[in-house]
């Protein structure tokens, strides 16, 4: 079956910790983003990346960063700079990064630094 | 600048009881709108979008939509809910102009009670 895998579900963290969420999508979308989600803020774009080799920021990138060197895979890397890392990540593709993109979304990764 | 509005947090409803989730958003250009659904600790799902021609979507589930461009809403309605439709509802909008990313609303809690 296609679709988005995020890896590890649950994750704990230590201040001052890098760590990195892993995406993989066998979807063969060109597009993949990356979302956080709090309670009560909907979700809020980290970063995205239209082709390979490719990425751009997106409104929260500070404290984040990311590499998009295969199609399928796009990892995010929340660095200690990140004041706040706490927070549920979303990965998504969509098989453009133009027109009417609907995405696909993986189940998620929960960060906790404790 | 675009944005999305939920105007409603939260919204309880009794089981076989109707339901509408009400989004809003401001653009100065053309959009395209999605209502997508998210079950606990999971990604989002696509219920339903309108790109073009009729007004009036109809999504999963039974779930509904309809375009208002004079009062810029996109409201989701469902004519009774099941215990099963508790979730957290996104409105989202795409720009036509730009990069063509998502923004999401903040997201509606639908409790629906037996």
């Amino acid at each position: 079956d296609g679709g988005i895998t995020q890896s590890p579900k649950y994750l704990f963290r230590k201040e001052g910790q890098n760590v990195t969420l892993s995406c993989e999508q066998n979807l063969n979308h060109d597009a993949m983003y990356w979302y956080r989600q709090d309670p009560g803020q909907g979700l809020r774009l980290i970063y995205y990346s239209q082709i390979v080799n490719d990425f751009q920021k997106g409104d929260i990138a500070e404290g984040y960063s990311v590499s998009r060197e295969k199609k399928e895979s796009f990892p995010l890397t929340v660095t200690s700079a990140q004041k706040n890392p706490t927070a549920f990540y979303l990965c998504a593709s969509s098989e453009t990064g133009g027109g009417a993109n609907v995405l696909t979304f993986g189940a998620g990764s929960r960060l906790t630094v404790l | 600048a675009q944005s999305v509005t939920q105007l409603d947090s939260q919204v309880p409803v009794f089981e076989e009881a109707p339901v509408e989730l009400r989004c809003n958003y401001s653009s100065s250009v053309s959009v395209y709108l999605f209502w997508y659904v998210q079950y606990p600790n999971q990604g989002l799902q696509l219920l339903l979008k309108y790109l073009s021609g009729s007004t009036l979507v109809k999504g999963i589930n039974g779930f509904e939509a309809e375009f208002n461009k004079s009062q810029t809403s996109f409201h989701l309605r469902k004519p009774s809910v099941h215990i099963s439709d508790t979730a957290e509802y996104f409105c989202a909008v795409i720009l036509l102009r730009g990069s063509y990313i998502p923004t999401f609303g903040r997201g509606t809690s639908l409790i629906v009670h037996p």
